[in-house]
């Protein structure tokens, strides 16, 4: 099976900090996602990516950006956390036609 | 535009009780369809899916769902819960999207509490 790890199950950031949170998956698919996720507004994607160096804005890119570079390594950068950015991270790889996750970042930015 | 609209947000129920959680979608075109279900500060683990074939899909932990093409639904039902059922259910629909990639649309999904 595949698996994705994001490397933090919490994180607690300073307002301004630039923070990166990472994502990796062991069964070389191309396709990965980031998504954030807030009580009553479900599932919101910010970025995802096609391919190695490749990245397309999501939904809500605002105040986020990408890395891509290897397959199997997608990370998301909050330039300069705002409190408004304090959410549960999700990274997805796309496998097969459904999407597999890891088990999610609680970032709390204060 | 395309959309998942999870008719419950909450799906309060009694263990051992029979449970349905709604799903409807909208699109014109072909469409693979999943449910997903989080436990509390976990990520998302696929439950089931339907892709073609028959339309009654059997998943993981007792679940099944049936698609309804004409009423563009697919929702989920279990015979008997247990506390342990206890989760966010999410419903998503994968589309065509440009290229020769496919876009997931999420539901806001459902809080599905099972008491004693």
């Amino acid at each position: 099976d595949v698996k994705v790890t994001q490397s933090s199950r919490y994180l607690v950031k300073r307002t301004g900090e630039k923070v990166f949170l990472e994502c990796v998956q062991d069964m070389d698919h191309e396709n990965m996602f980031w998504y954030r996720q807030d009580p009553g507004l479900g599932l919101r994607l910010i970025y995802f990516s096609y391919d190695v160096k490749m990245k397309e804005k999501g939904d809500i890119p605002e105040g986020y950006s990408v890395s891509r570079e290897k397959k199997e390594r997608f990370s998301l950068i909050l330039e300069s956390a705002s409190t408004n950015q304090t959410s549960m991270y999700l990274c997805a790889a796309r496998t097969g036609v459904g999407y597999t996750f890891g088990s999610g970042t609680r970032l709390t930015v204060v | 535009a395309q959309s998942v609209t999870q008719l419950d947000s909450q799906v309060p129920v009694f263990e051992e009780a029979p449970v349905e959680l709604r799903c409807n979608y909208s699109s014109s075109v072909s469409v693979y369809l999943f449910w997903y279900v989080q436990y509390p500060n976990q990520g998302l683990q696929l439950l089931l899916k339907y892709l073609s074939g028959s339309t009654l899909v059997k998943g993981i932990n007792g679940f099944e769902a049936e698609f309804n093409k004409s009423q563009t639904s697919f929702h989920l039902r279990k015979p008997s819960v247990h506390i342990s059922d206890t989760a966010e259910y999410f419903c998503a629909v994968s589309v065509a999207n440009a290229g020769n990639n496919r876009k997931l649309i999420w539901g806001l999904g459902t809080s599905l509490a099972v008491n004693p």
